[in-house]
């Protein structure tokens, strides 16, 4: 079965404690993204990657980290969270970019005290 | 201004109805234009895509693009009650890279 697969799903953790959450897909796709969702603010983009070893910021970079070693595992590294990281965060692949559907992950909440 | 923007809502239509979702961006040349629904809870999922000027039709659902107007819709025909979500509107970048997404409409579909 096509998907993306994020874990954890739910994680709550203490401000300053490095964390990862991964993000894998099996349909060989280019693109891989990660978003927060916020109530009232939609999707914000954090950070892309167009291919292995090649990734970009999106709007809202701050405090995270990502890496494209494998075309397939595109994980968020946060490494020194703090409480406004507390968000619900999906990761999405897709074939390219234009005209395509991006398939996102089941999300995972994280909340930092 | 935001890049993408849409009215929050909630948008409450009667069963049977035609909703209409719009949404507004402003990249003049953004290249791709998205429609995702979001129920409460789960993850987004593709309803329809458009890039050309005009509409596009799939079943019940018609994405409607203006470029000139930098204005993207999306009517749903006889709304049924499992419509009800988020839809939220998306939008490629002039450089083709970043996607920039709206804040969503809720729809309520009354039985």
């Amino acid at each position: 079965e096509a998907q993306v697969t994020q874990n954890p799903r739910y994680l709550i953790t203490v401000t300053g404690k490095k964390l990862t959450v991964t993000c894998s897909q099996n349909m060989n796709h280019e693109y891989m993204s990660w978003y927060r969702q916020d109530p009232g603010l939609g999707l914000r983009q954090i950070y892309y990657s167009m291919n292995v070893e090649v990734t970009d910021k999106g709007d809202v970079p701050e405090g995270y980290k990502v890496s494209r070693k494998e075309k397939r595992n595109f994980p968020l590294i946060l490494e020194s969270p703090s409480p406004n990281q507390t968000s619900l965060y999906f990761c999405a692949s897709s074939k390219q970019l234009l005209n395509t559907e991006a398939f996102f992950g089941q999300g995972t909440r994280l909340t930092v005290v | 201004q935001k890049e993408v923007e849409q009215n929050s809502g909630p948008l409450s239509v009667p069963e049977g109805a035609i909703a209409s979702l719009n949404c507004t961006y402003s990249d003049r040349g953004s290249q791709s234009f998205f429609w995702y629904r979001q129920y409460s809870g789960k993850s987004p999922e593709l309803i329809m895509f458009i890039y050309s000027n005009g509409d596009k039709e799939d079943g019940r659902f018609t994405a409607q693009l203006n470029k000139a107007s930098q204005y993207v819709s999306l009517l749903i025909r006889d709304s049924q009650p499992s419509d009800s979500a988020t839809y939220l509107c998306a939008v490629i970048n002039t450089g083709g890279f970043k996607t920039i997404f709206g804040a969503g409409t809720r729809l309520f579909v009354k039985a």
